[in-house]
């Protein structure tokens, strides 16, 4: 089955700087890369995602990239604040008739004032 | 609020016992995933009903069993509860089963003791 490694696991940085967390997976028919943020004890919360058709998706101070052939993806956030902290898992699925979401080890990131 | 509901949200129980977790899903959505959340295993998907039938299965212990119901929301039934299965349990839900985002509820946390 897939396979999905997260690194790093934990990642401060000063706030306004840029984060970026790497994944990778293993199956190449995987094809929807989805981005979760979770806050302390809440839900977790879809920020981002991207298709096998994309290379790169940006959403206001938030982008991901797509490298099918390495078959890894990134999340980049720029000029971070207080808010951003959190624990962020990255995710890959196939469309095969299920979805169901293999999830990284997630990264606790945290912003430092 | 994703417009996914959970209920209890919190459970504390013995060993031995059987709990009823249960989830609604978002209006018009006919997918239903849940999921297990504990520290050193991160997010593991359990299982995947779309419209009343099981759809997919992941990581799903014997002792657990699962439902979609004509109204289309969930139970995630788990038996003979051990000191492991302590962990927050979350549903997710999406429009079709080949649909691609997921938005997940808040969260049971089950406390077996």
């Amino acid at each position: 089955g897939e396979n999905v490694e997260q690194h790093p696991s934990t990642l401060s940085v000063q706030e306004g700087d840029s984060a970026v967390i790497k994944c990778t997976y293993s199956d190449s028919a995987s094809n929807y890369f989805p981005w979760y943020k979770q806050e302390l004890g809440k839900r977790p919360q879809l920020i981002i995602d991207i298709r096998s058709n994309v290379g790169e998706k940006k959403d206001q101070r938030i982008a991901v990239t797509l490298n099918k052939t390495a078959k890894h993806f990134s999340l980049h956030i720029t000029e971070t604040q207080p808010e951003d902290s959190a624990v962020y898992f990255c995710a890959a699925s196939i469309r095969s008739g299920n979805e169901k979401l293999t999830f990284g080890t997630g990264t606790r990131l945290t912003i430092i004032p | 609020d994703s417009g996914v509901t959970q209920t209890p949200k919190h459970l504390i129980t013995a060993t031995g016992q059987r709990v009823t977790l249960r989830c609604s899903p978002r209006s018009g959505d006919l997918s239903v995933y849940w999921y297990q959340q504990s520290l050193d295993q991160g997010l593991q998907f359990l299982i995947q009903y779309y419209n009343g039938e099981e759809r997919a299965k992941g990581n799903i212990l014997e002792r657990f069993s699962a439902q979609q119901f004509p109204d289309l929301h969930s139970e995630l039934n788990l038996s003979s509860l051990e000191l492991g299965d302590s962990a927050l349990y979350f549903c997710a839900s999406s429009v079709t089963a080949s649909s691609y985002e997921q938005y997940f509820g808040p969260g049971t946390r089950l406390t077996v003791t």
